[in-house]
């Protein structure tokens, strides 16, 4: 059974960048896309966007500007970026797989990341 | 984007009742419509996909109907385990859009 695990800071100050990153285990990451998706305060889901094994990358554009998605096969793992964070980006941050038609199929526990000084 | 309005919210219900919680798109998605539960604070749990396809695993009592922009998720008698939140969400195109939630609690 394939399983999610994000890791990464809790905490960010205002302007700097999240960073965080999912460890796949008890499968391959081939064939499949990698996505995050954040849940905001009032519960409202956003996807962010995901990455393929390719590199090939599909970006929300509402954060496009901010996001980047990287890779490492060799680690079994995915990492997103989001720049100039503000308190609006204060969210529970998931990890998950898409089975390539944007159905999300497996996800991450989720990590909580507060934008705060 | 495509918007996605549920309805109602918050929905409050029995044990043993049959609910339906409607999911409409602001544009033709044709059936690339999903339903997720998610309970107290864990993640999201796929529950149907291409508006109809229930998941291995997913009690039958369970179902997805509809096309185009109007979507239903049915539970066809309530059982405790199923007060929770429910979200749709379009896989017609990116960027993928979850519908707000439904909260279904106990009356």
């Amino acid at each position: 059974q394939v399983q999610l695990q994000e890791s990464g800071p809790g905490l960010v100050k205002p302007s700097e960048t999240l960073s965080l990153t999912c460890a796949v285990s008890g499968g391959s990451m081939r064939t499949y896309y990698w996505s995050w998706i954040r849940q905001s305060p009032d519960q409202r889901l956003e996807w962010i966007g995901y990455i393929y094994t390719s590199g090939r990358t599909n970006y929300n554009p509402s954060l496009k500007s901010r996001v980047t998605m990287s890779f490492d096969l060799s680690k079994n793992q995915f990492s997103l970026s989001l720049t100039s964070v503000t308190a609006a980006d204060t969210a529970v941050y998931f990890c998950a797989r898409d089975d390539t038609t944007g159905v999300i199929d497996h996800w991450g526990q989720g990590t909580l990341v507060t934008v705060s000084s | 984007d495509i918007q996605m309005t549920q309805s109602p919210s918050p929905l409050s219900a029995s044990v043993g009742d049959r609910v339906t919680i409607t999911c409409r798109a602001s544009q033709n998605i044709k059936r690339f419509l999903s339903w997720y539960q998610q309970k107290g604070g864990k993640a999201p749990k796929l529950l149907i996909s291409v508006a109809s396809g229930l998941q291995n695993g997913v009690p039958s009592r369970f179902s997805g109907s509809g096309s185009g922009t109007d979507f239903n998720l049915t539970i066809s008698s309530l059982q405790p385990e199923d007060f929770a939140t429910y979200y749709c969400q379009q896989t017609y195109s990116t960027p993928y859009i979850f519908g707000q939630g439904t909260k279904l609690d106990i009356k």
